[in-house]
C-alpha cells in the first residue's frame, strides 16, 4: 500500500554534529511533504515543509531535501543541540497527513 | 493565540464504555482532523471535518464518529471501547481543507482503556 516510511528508527549524535534523518515515500503523485518533531508527551510540531516543485528548502538550522526521482526526503539539522532530541516524522499531505513511523534522535553533550 | 487545545489531557475508561474527546482549533482555522497515535507509531488519520461535515475518513470503524460545531470546534466519539483503542488522540487544525496547508497539532488526549 501507499505509505511514508523512515529508514532508521534511531539516530544518536553528539552535540554540535550535523544530523540527517531520511524518509522514503511511495506515492509519486504526492506534492507536499512536512517534517514534524514530537517531544515526549506532546503533539507533533511543524518544522519545515516542501512542495514537489522544489528540491531544497532551508529554515533556521534545518534543511529539507526532496529527490522526486527516487522518492526520498531528508531532514538535515545543523549543529544539533540537546533540545533537538525528539522523534521526527515525515508526513505526506493528501488532505490527510500520512505519517511514517518516526526516527528517534538522541543528542548527547 | 492559544493554538490548538484538547481536553481532557488524560482519560481512563473501561472496555465497552463510550468516550468523547474535544478540540478547539487555532484561531482562524476552520478545518479539524483527528489522529490516533499508538505507542511507538506515527499518527494514523481518523477523519477530517470542514464546514461541519466529515470531509474524509481513514480506515477506522464506525465506532469512531465525530462532529464539528459552528465555531469550528470538534468532538471525537468512540463507542464500545476496546483495549486496542488505548492511544494518544491528536487533533490538528488548518485553514481551508486542502493538500498543502500547514496543520497545527494539539497536545493530545491520552486515552487508556482497561
Amino acid at each position: 500500500g501507499e505509505s511514508v516510511g523512515l529508514h532508521l528508527p534511531t539516530l544518536s549524535v553528539q552535540e554540535g554534529d550535523n544530523s540527517i534523518i531520511n524518509c522514503a515515500y511511495s506515492n509519486s503523485a504526492s506534492d507536499y511533504f512536512i517534517w514534524y518533531k514530537q517531544e515526549s508527551g506532546k503533539g507533533p510540531q511543524f518544522i519545515i515543509d516542501i512542495r514537489s516543485n522544489m528540491d531544497k528548502r532551508q529554515g533556521q538550522r534545518v534543511t529539507v531535501l526532496l529527490n522526486k526521482t527516487v522518492k526520498h526526503l531528508s531532514l538535515q539539522i545543523a549543529a544539533t543541540q540537546p533540545g533537538d532530541s525528539a522523534v521526527y516524522f515525515c508526513a505526506e499531505s493528501r488532505i490527510a497527513l500520512i505519517f511514517g513511523k518516526g526516527t528517534t534522535l538522541s543528542v548527547s553533550s | 493565540d492559544a493554538g490548538v487545545t484538547q481536553s481532557p489531557t488524560h482519560l481512563i475508561k473501561t472496555r465497552g464504555q463510550q468516550v468523547t474527546l474535544r478540540c478547539s482549533p487555532k484561531s482562524g482555522h476552520d478545518t479539524v482532523s483527528w489522529y490516533q497515535q499508538a505507542l511507538g507509531q506515527g499518527p494514523q488519520f481518523i477523519f477530517q471535518y470542514y464546514e461541519e461535515e466529515e470531509r474524509q475518513r481513514g480506515n477506522f470503524p464506525d465506532r469512531f464518529s465525530g462532529h464539528q460545531f459552528p465555531n469550528y470546534s470538534s468532538e471525537l466519539n468512540v463507542n464500545a471501547l476496546l483495549l486496542g483503542d488505548s492511544a494518544l488522540y491528536l487533533c490538528a487544525s488548518s485553514h481551508n481543507a486542502g493538500q498543502d496547508t500547514e496543520a497545527f497539532f494539539g497536545q493530545g488526549t491520552r486515552l487508556t482503556v482497561v
